[in-house]
C-alpha cells in the first residue's frame, strides 16, 4: 500500500542545535512538499521539492526521488521552530491528492 | 496576494447540528482540495475540485458530508448532522492547473469541535 513515513516521530532540541528530518515514500512522486504546522494549527509551506535541493534561510531540503526519500534540515534551531513538520507527497500512480506522513513533532527548548 | 482563506477558524457545535465550512482559494487557482486531521491522526484527503466539478471525492467519509463549489470560486463543506468523530481540523488547499507538479497552498484550517 501507499506509505509515507516520517522520522523521528518526536524530537527535542536545545536552541542552536541542528537537526535532520526524514520522509520516506513508497512510489515515484509528482510533487513533494514540506509543511510546518505552527502552534495555532496553521500549515505553513516550507518547500515544494519533488526533486533536488532548496534552501531558505536556516532551512534546506533535499529530495532524492530515485531513492524515494526527502530530508529537511534545520540549522541553528530557534524556539519558534517548534511544531509539527509534515511531509506530503503526490504519488504518480494514484489520484491527484497528497498523502501526508504522520509528522515529526519538534520541540526547541531555550 | 491573499492566500487560501478558511472560515470560521474555530467552530464548536453540538452533536446532530449542522456546520458549514468555507474556503476561498487563491484567485485563479482551479484546483481546490479539502483535507482533514481527526483525533491526532494523519492528515487525509477528502475531495478535489477542478473549477466547479468534483474530480475525486473518494476520501469523503460518508453522506453526512457535502462539498460544493458553485461558480468555481469558493467552496463549502457541510457536515449534517455532525457526529463526535467529525471533530478535527479541516484544511483547504488550492493550486493552479498545470499538471500535478504544481505547488499547493493550504489555508489555516478550521478547527471543528463536536460536543
Amino acid at each position: 500500500g501507499i506509505q509515507v513515513e516520517q522520522s523521528p516521530p518526536d524530537l527535542i532540541l536545545q536552541e542552536g542545535a541542528n537537526s535532520t528530518l526524514r520522509c520516506n515514500f513508497s512510489d515515484s512522486v509528482n510533487n513533494l512538499q514540506w509543511f510546518h504546522q505552527n502552534p495555532w494549527g496553521q500549515l505553513i509551506n516550507l518547500f515544494y521539492i519533488p526533486s533536488g535541493t532548496k534552501q531558505n534561510g536556516r532551512l534546506s531540503a533535499t529530495t532524492v526521488a530515485t531513492e524515494r526519500y526527502s530530508l529537511l534540515y534545520i540549522s541553528s534551531s530557534q524556539t519558534t521552530d517548534s511544531g509539527v513538520y509534515f511531509c506530503a507527497v503526490d504519488l504518480m500512480n494514484t489520484g491527484n491528492q497528497f498523502y501526508f506522513g504522520t509528522g515529526t513533532s519538534l520541540t526547541v527548548i531555550p | 496576494e491573499a492566500g487560501v482563506t478558511q472560515f470560521p477558524s474555530h467552530s464548536v457545535i453540538e452533536k446532530g447540528q449542522t456546520v458549514t465550512l468555507r474556503c476561498d482559494p487563491i484567485s485563479g487557482h482551479d484546483n481546490l482540495y479539502w483535507y482533514r486531521r481527526v483525533m491526532g491522526k494523519e492528515i487525509k484527503f477528502l475531495l478535489h475540485f477542478v473549477k466547479e466539478s468534483k474530480q475525486d471525492e473518494s476520501g469523503m467519509p460518508n453522506n453526512r458530508f457535502l462539498a460544493e463549489r458553485t461558480g468555481g470560486t469558493y467552496s463549502t463543506l457541510k457536515v449534517q448532522p455532525a457526529e463526535l468523530e467529525d471533530s478535527g481540523v479541516y484544511f483547504c488547499a488550492s493550486s493552479s492547473l498545470g499538471g500535478r507538479n504544481t505547488e499547493a497552498f493550504f489555508g489555516q484550517g478550521t478547527r471543528l469541535t463536536v460536543v
